[in-house]
């Protein structure tokens, strides 16, 4: 089952505009990662936030985490065209007993136009 | 280093047949994960491995699927009597340790049954 809710599901932007998605979890979590997928292959890694951490930067990267909405967003500053890709945000949580299993969202569709 | 790889990249099949495909972690990851995405149902979560062992396979879609892990390193994912519905990219993915740690992801094998 999936555990995260993504919004937008699909996003359109002007190269150089900032990009911003969010993403809504259920249950209590240990972690969430967010993800970037290109032409629907390979996962690559962006960021690992824990739960005790509020925000987190990486490059042209932000990630907040407010777990007491169950919330977190992800922005891509100064959007490049290479950024066109789904991102999807997977939570790690609490109680799975210590397994590691990521439960991912639906994803966000997003495309930068040059 | 390098990161993980899958083969075979893409495999076409026909329906009744077995299928077997091979995941390589990184080098010294104990973790190791099984995931599968397909259009109608995300990106789910199969099975993980910490070293050779497979403790919960309850994520596995049906009997017909099976996995394996040998010397703490190569990971097979083995469909018996393939279904259409077995038609997705079966994506693995290591970590450093169980739970709590980035998973890095490989390219995917993209599975097509006829």
């Amino acid at each position: 089952s999936q555990q995260g809710e993504e919004d937008p599901q699909a996003l359109s932007i002007q190269e150089g505009e900032n990009a911003t998605m969010n993403c809504s979890y259920k249950t209590s979590i240990n972690n969430l990662q967010w993800y970037r997928q290109n032409s629907g292959r390979g996962l690559v890694h962006l960021i690992l936030i824990r739960s005790n951490e509020r925000e987190k930067h990486s490059g042209r990267l932000r990630v907040t985490l407010d777990t007491s909405k169950k919330s977190s967003s992800l922005l891509i500053t100064a959007s490049r065209a290479a950024d066109t890709a789904s991102y999807f945000c997977a939570t790690e949580e609490i109680g799975s007993g210590n397994t590691g299993k990521l439960i991912f969202g639906q994803g966000t569709t997003l495309q930068v136009k040059p | 280093g390098a990161g993980v790889s899958q083969s075979p990249s893409n495999k076409v099949t026909e329906k009744g047949k077995d299928v077997e495909l091979r995941c390589d972690p990184i080098s010294g990851h104990t973790a190791l994960y099984w995931y599968r995405q397909s259009l109608g149902q995300g990106l789910e979560f199969l099975i993980y491995f910490q070293g050779n062992s497979a403790p919960d396979k309850s994520g596995l879609p049906s009997d017909r699927f099976s996995a394996e892990r040998t010397g703490g390193s190569v990971s097979t994912l083995t469909i018996q009597r393939t279904q259409q519905e077995d038609s997705a990219v079966y994506l693995c993915a290591s970590s450093v340790t169980l739970a709590g740690e980035t998973q890095y992801f490989g390219p995917g094998t993209r599975l097509l049954v006829l």
